[in-house]
């Protein structure tokens, strides 16, 4: 498999700022996903890095460092409804169907 | 509406009893997989398939076959369940491949438990 960390756990207040990592270690990396799972819920898509730099799309941004093999998801003006999990995924180039998930992070948004 | 639909939703079955889980997209994609959530494992890819007649092994392809007769059907079957099948499963559809730019619809998943 694909070494995919990202932190278990995070906590935060509604209204500040929190960001996710992840890092992995793929051989022959094409691009990485960010999905958002609420509980009892299917994932839903964030974004999608496969060049360098940050990609802003309304409250969320992703960030990609291809060099080292590390990206985060930022969220600002944090709401409840923010709180779900957080999962990274990373595809190969040589294997265009194989998704490579890490084991998510649990966000809780407190009021 | 644009959805991918996975049937059953919920099933409490036997060890050895076979069974099917059907997902059927509406959006013409060419990409379907299935995948595997597990506590503490996150999600795992089971099968996918590139287009019809096309299928590839995943992750975890032990105890499960998958066919793609029709663009819009991919089920996922168990032939002889296990308790450690026992997990959500949910199917995934894409326009193109998974390593796209394109966004992977989930259908809403199925709970299964296996006795």
């Amino acid at each position: 498999g694909q070494n995919i960390d990202q932190p278990t756990e995070m906590t935060a207040t509604e209204g500040a700022i929190v960001q996710i990592n992840c890092t992995y270690q793929t051989s022959g990396f094409n691009g990485l996903f960010w999905y958002q799972q609420h509980a009892g819920e299917a994932p839903t898509f964030l974004s999608y890095n496969v060049l360098d730099g940050l990609e802003e799309k309304g409250r969320f941004s992703s960030f990609l460092s291809r060099s080292k093999g590390y990206s985060y998801l930022l969220l600002k003006e944090l709401q409840m409804k923010d709180s779900a999990s957080y999962l990274c995924a990373v595809t190969r180039g040589s294997t265009l169907g194989r998704l490579y998930f890490g084991r998510g992070t649990q966000l809780t948004v407190w009021p | 509406e644009a959805q991918v639909t996975q049937n059953p939703r919920y099933l409490i079955t036997v060890t050895g009893k076979k069974l099917t889980v059907t997902c059927s997209q509406n959006m013409n994609h060419e990409y379907m997989s299935w995948y595997r959530q597990d506590p503490g494992l996150g999600l795992r890819q089971i099968y996918y398939s590139m287009n019809v007649e096309v299928t590839d092994k995943g992750d975890v392809p032990e105890g499960y076959k998958v066919s793609r007769k029709e663009k819009r059907n991919f089920p996922l079957i168990l032939e002889s369940p296990s308790p450690n099948q026992t997990s959500l499963y949910f199917c995934a559809s894409s326009l193109y491949g998974a390593g796209s730019a394109g966004e992977l619809f989930f259908g809403e998943g199925s709970r299964l438990t296996v006795l």
